[in-house]
């Protein structure tokens, strides 16, 4: 089964870091691009950034460039996202989301169920 | 920064259909991309390429671009299609994913 779970997530003070992590199976994870996206609560989804299927490309939304870092380990068919310097705003439900590349070109096809993530003192 | 621009709300009966819009400045383009979630579950992608459907999405769901509007249209409506939609897309650059704010349908 395809699938992505994410971990990591908790109750951390503002200021504070935290590393979550995706951890993909059912498929050759090295050949996908991965991204992850947040929804606070009640809010809409919130692109956060995105990696390319080697590592090499990466990107980040305005919002958390600077303090958040992507990154992958194809061997252990992971991804994670480092979190530094936490604010109140960062308080969301984070998703990593799969790009589909041949039967669903561009989209995000495939989504974990989330990690929880409260950012307060 | 670049923005999608969702009505928040939409109301049909069952078996009406409803549409709706996502406005962007890239869409010409970029492609766009739609996802339903349902309160406590994760997104669930049902057109990509503005226009195409995945399988396992049910035919009253279809989708079409002009020029810089994109149109989610949902045909025969019914309650179990309540929920949020987003549209997604990127910028001219196609580098920085967006989502619009959302739209809630309701099944009334």
């Amino acid at each position: 089964e395809v699938q992505l779970v994410e971990s990591g997530g908790g109750l951390v003070q503002p200021g504070g870091s935290l590393r979550l992590s995706c951890a993909a199976s059912g498929f050759t994870f090295s050949s996908y691009e991965m991204n992850w996206v947040r929804q606070a609560p009640g809010k809409g989804l919130e692109w956060v950034s995105y990696i390319s299927s080697s590592g090499s490309t990466i990107y980040y939304a305005d919002s958390v460039k600077g303090r958040f870092t992507i990154s992958r380990d194809n061997a252990k068919n992971s991804l994670y996202l480092q979190m530094n310097s936490l604010r109140a705003e960062d308080t969301a439900v984070y998703y990593c989301a799969r790009v589909g590349i041949v039967v669903v070109p561009g989209a995000f096809d495939i989504w974990g169920q989330g990690t929880m993530v409260t950012v307060s003192s | 920064s670049y923005e999608l621009t969702q009505p928040p709300s939409v109301s049909v009966s069952p078996g009406q259909t409803a549409r709706i819009t996502c406005s962007g400045d890239a869409l010409p383009k970029q492609y766009a991309y739609w996802y339903q979630q349902k309160p406590g579950q994760a997104p669930v992608l049902v057109i990509y390429k503005d226009s195409e459907r995945p399988s396992g999405i049910p035919e009253r769901f279809s989708g079409s671009s002009s020029g810089t509007t994109v149109t989610l249209t949902i045909s025969g409506v019914q309650a179990e299609d309540e929920a949020d939609y987003y549209c997604q897309s990127a910028d001219s650059s196609g580098t920085y994913k967006v989502f619009g704010g959302g739209t809630k349908l309701t099944v009334l």
